[in-house]
């Protein structure tokens, strides 16, 4: 079946430090890769999301490409501020699905430091 | 516009007890589903009410219902609290069935069960 692997945190960096949490998937077909992201004490906001092949999404100075070959959608970031601290998921589903259909990763915690 | 709303915030009870909680969908959005949040766990996806029918369930036991109301209002109850229970539920809407590509959570109600 479909699954989504991401990264173990807690991740810990410096401000202005680069970001990279990793994702990778297994699904049948061509599903839409998301990133979400969970601020303390809030619920998930969809961060970015792409829906085909060599996609790339972005948003808010973030970026992950939609990698078929490696199966992957890793999650970058030039530079983290603290307001970035946060939990961060993966998840994939067929496209223009039920929320049913969506497949969360564990979520990796980031914490910046100032 | 209002986003969607979870009552109450936080929720403590003790074992034996039952529980209801409240999400009130951003307007328009007829679709509301349910997810618990746990550390160990992360996101499992409960149910999923689309005019006021329940669409989706989760592998939850039956101790675990919802319903939808015809203003897309929705409550979910547990009955019988363990321990185990303890977890965020989260509330998210989306204007269609097929919403999994724009999909809105609440902030959650905390419930811890004593």
């Amino acid at each position: 079946g479909n699954s989504v692997t991401q990264m173990e945190g807690p991740v810990t960096l410096s401000e202005e430090a680069f970001l990279t949490i990793n994702c990778t998937y297994t699904a049948t077909g061509y599903p839409s890769l998301f990133w979400y992201v969970q601020y303390p004490g809030e619920g998930l906001q969809l961060l970015l999301k792409a829906t085909k092949a060599d996609d790339k999404g972005s948003n808010k100075g973030f970026e992950a490409t939609y990698r078929k070959e490696t199966t992957s959608f890793h999650l970058e970031k030039g530079s983290v501020q603290v307001s970035d601290s946060a939990v961060y998921f993966c998840a994939l589903s067929a496209p223009y699905s039920s929320a049913s259909k969506i497949i969360f990763g564990s979520g990796t915690r980031l914490s910046i430091r100032p | 516009k209002a986003g969607v709303t979870q009552t109450p915030r936080y929720l403590i009870k003790t074992r034996g007890q039952q529980v209801t909680l409240s999400c009130s969908p951003i307007s328009g959005h007829r679709s509301v589903s349910w997810y618990q949040q746990t550390p160990g766990q992360g996101l499992q996806f409960l149910f999923e009410y689309f005019s006021e029918t329940q669409r989706n369930k989760g592998n939850f036991p039956g101790r675990f219902s919802g319903r939808q109301f015809s203003n897309s209002r929705s409550e979910m109850n547990v009955s019988t609290l363990e321990l185990g229970d303890s977890a965020l539920y989260l509330c998210a809407s989306s204007f269609s069935l097929q919403g999994n590509e724009k999909l809105f959570f609440g902030s959650g109600t905390q419930l811890s069960v004593l």
